[in-house]
């Protein structure tokens, strides 16, 4: 079965330091990895994808199927980052989220 | 409008009671999800739909009900609510779950089980 873990439920930096969210998953066969977004009273929504090696806002993922990770990585935080952020493994017809990490920045 | 929405935003119900929750996408995307999401626990996934007529049970099914007739409808019934369904509900959907086919989210349906 598929499983995502973040191990980290709250996260606090201060702005302008890396930050660094972890994301572990199980699965036995070719995963595809996202992290999502929920921004205060807003919806949840995509941030990036493994698939397409990008950085957005910022952020940047590399998938290590070595150690089964997919961590979430910015070198400067900015205030605006402060959200909730979730893990997602796509397996089969399933989409699989972890606990999510509550990302704060302060001033 | 196009996208995906859920109803109604905010529901309080006594336990015992039967409640559906709507969900409603514009896009004819084949997959759609619900989750719930709690403190501690993140989202979890509670049914899923594949296509029209084809759904399957998540990690937390028990308690609920779900049926696809229409490819752009997917409602959860709570078939007797009791507290521990006290939730935020989140419905989902997407076009594919292979590269990299992003899912797309309601605003949420924040249910009260009194």
């Amino acid at each position: 079965a598929q499983r995502v873990t973040q191990p980290e439920k709250l996260l606090s930096v201060f702005k302008g330091a890396p930050v660094e969210l972890k994301c572990n998953y199980s699965y036995s066969g070719s995963p595809e990895l996202f992290w999502y977004v929920q921004y205060s009273r807003q919806r949840l929504q995509l941030l990036l994808r493994h698939i397409s090696r990008e950085s957005i806002k910022g952020f940047t993922a590399d998938l290590n199927k070595g150690e089964t990770s997919f961590h979430l990585k910015k070198p400067f935080a900015q205030e605006e980052d402060s959200a909730m952020y979730y893990c997602a493994l796509g397996s089969g017809s399933r989409l699989t989220f972890g606990e999510g990490t509550q990302l704060t920045v302060n001033p | 409008d196009a996208g995906i929405t859920q109803s109604p935003r905010y529901k309080i119900t006594e336990t015992g009671r039967q409640v559906t929750l709507m969900c409603h996408q514009t896009w004819s995307h084949s997959y759609m999800f619900w989750y719930r999401q709690d403190l501690g626990h993140g989202l979890r996934l509670i049914y899923y739909s594949a296509a029209a007529d084809i759904t399957d049970k998540g990690e937390v099914p028990d308690g609920y009900v779900v049926s696809r007739s229409k490819t752009e409808n997917f409602p959860l019934t709570l078939e007797s609510a009791t507290r521990s369904q006290t939730s935020v509900y989140f419905c989902a959907s997407s076009e594919s779950l292979w590269g990299g086919t992003e899912a797309f989210f309601g605003q949420g349906t924040r249910l009260t089980v009194v």
